[in-house]
């Protein structure tokens, strides 16, 4: 079973006070990972997906890393606006029609004070 | 161009009584799905469809059905409403391996 963990729950920062969010994952046979913003009352939005071991992808104020068990989500000198919980996700090898499914992990909730 | 809309965005139904969540995209998508976020739980899977007349149960299926009789649409019934079942839901949809586009969500309070 593919499980996603996030970490930490909150994160608090001070305007310009870089940071990163984790997400560490086990999945049978990574097919992508994925992070989306999620904004209070609306759908989750988005950003990147990661497809092997080594890749990065980059995103205004925002760095995605993968690694063979985890990802992190870099953010660079965030404004108030970069305010959001943040979900990560996997797609794994279950073979079938189940590609194309997500397991998320629970989010970190990510505040920026000016 | 409209990417995937929910139709209702509120609604509050009586233990017992049933309803349909709509769901509705316009990219031609194959993949569709449908999720429940809870407070600290993140999303579950509770059906998804691979294209119009397929559909399978994901991890949290009981108490839901689907149907999808076009690619466009793939409406999410629930019967015999629960409390267990106050959510917010979440249509999604997708093309192959790339990153889903999630609708604006139906939140639902069962009382």
């Amino acid at each position: 079973e593919d499980q996603v963990t996030q970490s930490p729950e909150a994160l608090r920062l001070q305007e310009g006070e870089s940071s990163s969010l984790n997400c560490s994952y086990t999945v049978s046979g990574l097919r992508g990972l994925f992070w989306y913003r999620q904004d209070p009352g609306k759908g989750p939005e988005f950003l990147f997906t990661l497809y092997s071991a080594g890749e990065e992808k980059e995103k205004e104020r925002l760095k995605a890393t993968l690694t063979k068990k985890e990802s992190f989500l870099h953010i660079t000198a965030p404004k108030p606006e970069d305010s959001a919980t943040y979900l990560c996700a996997v797609s794994g090898d279950a073979g079938g029609t189940s590609y194309g499914k997500l397991t998320f992990g629970q989010g970190t909730i990510l505040t920026v004070h000016p | 161009n409209a990417g995937v809309t929910q139709t209702p965005k509120f609604r509050i139904l009586k233990i017992g009584q049933s309803m349909t969540l709509q769901c509705a995209q316009d990219m031609n998508h194959n993949y569709m799905y449908w999720y429940r976020q809870d407070p600290g739980m993140g999303l579950k899977l509770i059906y998804y469809s691979v294209g119009a007349g397929i559909t399978d149960k994901g991890e949290v299926p009981n108490g839901y059905n689907v149907s999808r009789s076009t690619t466009e649409d793939f409406p999410l019934r629930l019967e015999l409403a629960a409390p267990s079942q106050t959510s917010v839901y979440f249509c999604a949809s997708s093309y192959g391996r790339a990153g889903y586009t999630f609708g604006s969500g139906t939140r639902l309070t069962v009382v």
